[in-house]
């Protein structure tokens, strides 16, 4: 299968800045996301990078490494409502088709 | 725009029976939709990928005739669970992507609960 590995958990600080790494295998790369999940709630979508470089968002970025099979999302000015669950999806087929990653629980704290 | 919507929220029912989800594009033509399941602190899981017009692709692991996918229109797929278990229990949610997006949008999920 496609080994899509991001840390756990982590832990930051109300307003400081955070990045959330992952780790995927390039064969049949074909597109990378980022999603936001609230507990109880769907995933809503942050990001998407298809070539290498920087995506930036407001507060979030997205930087991709074809290469490398590399991938982090940037959160800055960090707030309260940030902590979520961050997952990372990888399509590798033109069908569509995406893997997740088991996610990042972000804990955003005073 | 891209809205995609899941019916019902949350559902409980009794094993043995069936329940039947809802996902609809409401505001773009999906002739893609994709189907997954997410257990407690677990991440999502593909169980299907429903296309417009033509059967269902089923991952490894899950049984069709048990999750019967039907995508009758280019705006609704269709989840149900038969006979369900208490095991089935779980957390539903279908996503889609149009074109152009570059993404997925994901329905609200549905809550199911077999007791």
């Amino acid at each position: 299968g496609q080994n899509i590995d991001q840390p756990t958990e982590m832990t930051a600080t109300e307003g400081a800045i955070v990045q959330i790494n992952c780790t995927y295998q390039t064969s049949g790369f074909n597109g990378l996301f980022w999603y936001q999940q609230h507990a109880g709630e769907a995933p809503t979508f942050l990001s998407y990078n298809v070539l290498d470089g920087l995506e930036e968002k407001g507060r979030f970025s997205s930087f991709l490494s074809r290469s490398k099979g590399y991938s982090y999302l940037l959160l800055k000015e960090l707030q309260m409502k940030d902590s979520a669950s961050y997952l990372c999806a990888v399509r590798y087929t033109n069908a569509g088709k995406s893997t997740f990653g088991d996610g990042t629980t972000l804990t955003v704290k005073p | 725009g891209a809205v995609v919507s899941q019916h019902p929220s949350r559902v409980i029912c009794k094993s043995g029976t069936s329940v039947k989800i809802e996902c609809r594009s409401l505001d773009f033509q999906a002739t893609t939709m994709f189907w997954y399941r997410q257990f407690p602190k677990q991440s999502l899981m593909l169980m299907a990928t429903s296309n417009e017009g033509s059967k269902a692709t089923y991952e490894q692991g899950v049984e069709k005739d048990k999750f019967l996918i039907n995508h009758a229109s280019l705006t609704l797929s269709t989840l149900t669970v038969t006979s369900a278990h208490p095991e089935d229990s779980s957390f539903y949610i279908c996503s889609a992507t149009r074109t152009g997006q570059g993404g997925y949008t994901f329905g609200s999920g549905t809550r199911l609960t077999v007791v």
